[in-house]
């Protein structure tokens, strides 16, 4: 069973425009990571969050984490044709368990 | 720093043949896994190495899947006899350790079964 659930399942917005991906877990965690898949390739890791952390950022990305909502929010600033992809969230204390991810399509 | 090498990137069978996949993890990576990803959907864990022995293989169909890590390095996934159910991509990952930090993942074997 997965352990993170994205929403939405998919997302399509003009270049230049935030992105925001919300996930959302079912049991408590110790992080919660975030991966980029382009299409036909593997999976990139984004970012970690511990769970004694409320925000993190990295260049145009940004990442809450609620656990008392057990919920998780990737924003991406500025979009650009290059982040169209699929991104995941994944939670696991000792095997990563992803979700089914949100696929986001940047238009020109 | 080299990556996580998979082969063969493409691999057509029939149904009921057999199939192996080839992995050479991130070198000092002690803990090595093989994920399933059916088109559409997120990786399923299959099996969890660390260094040569196995953590968790909880999700692998045991009666046709098999892994195996040598020497504690390389790996090779293999199905057999194949089902078309088992189309998707086998993707590799390495990570330092089992402590859920970063994953670092190959590019992936597609499997299409006819």
């Amino acid at each position: 069973s997965q352990q993170g659930e994205e929403d939405p399942q998919a997302l399509s917005i003009q270049e230049g425009e935030n992105a925001t991906m919300n996930c959302s877990y079912k049991t408590s965690i110790n992080n919660l990571q975030w991966y980029r898949q382009n299409s036909g390739r593997g999976l990139v890791h984004l970012i970690l969050i511990r769970s004694n952390e409320r925000e993190k950022h990295s260049g145009r990305l940004r990442v809450t984490l609620d656990t008392s909502k057990k919920s998780s929010s990737l924003l991406i600033t500025a979009s650009r044709a290059a982040d169209t992809a699929s991104y995941f969230c994944a939670t696991g204390a000792q095997k990563l368990v992803f979700g089914q991810g949100t696929r986001l399509t940047i238009n020109p | 720093e080299a990556g996580v090498a998979q082969s063969p990137r493409y691999k057509i069978i029939e149904k009921r043949q057999s199939v192996a996949f080839w992995c050479n993890p991130i070198s000092g990576h002690a803990t090595l896994y093989w994920y399933q990803q059916i088109l559409g959907q997120g990786p399923k864990l299959l099996i969890q190495f660390q260094n040569n022995g196995v953590v968790d293989d909880s999700q692998l169909p045991k009666d046709r899947f098999s892994a195996e890590r040598l020497k504690g390095v390389d790996s090779t996934l293999k199905i057999q006899p194949a089902k078309l159910e088992d189309s998707a991509v086998y993707l590799c990952a390495s990570s330092f350790n089992r402590q859920t930090g970063e994953l670092f993942f190959g590019e992936g074997s597609r499997l299409t079964v006819l």
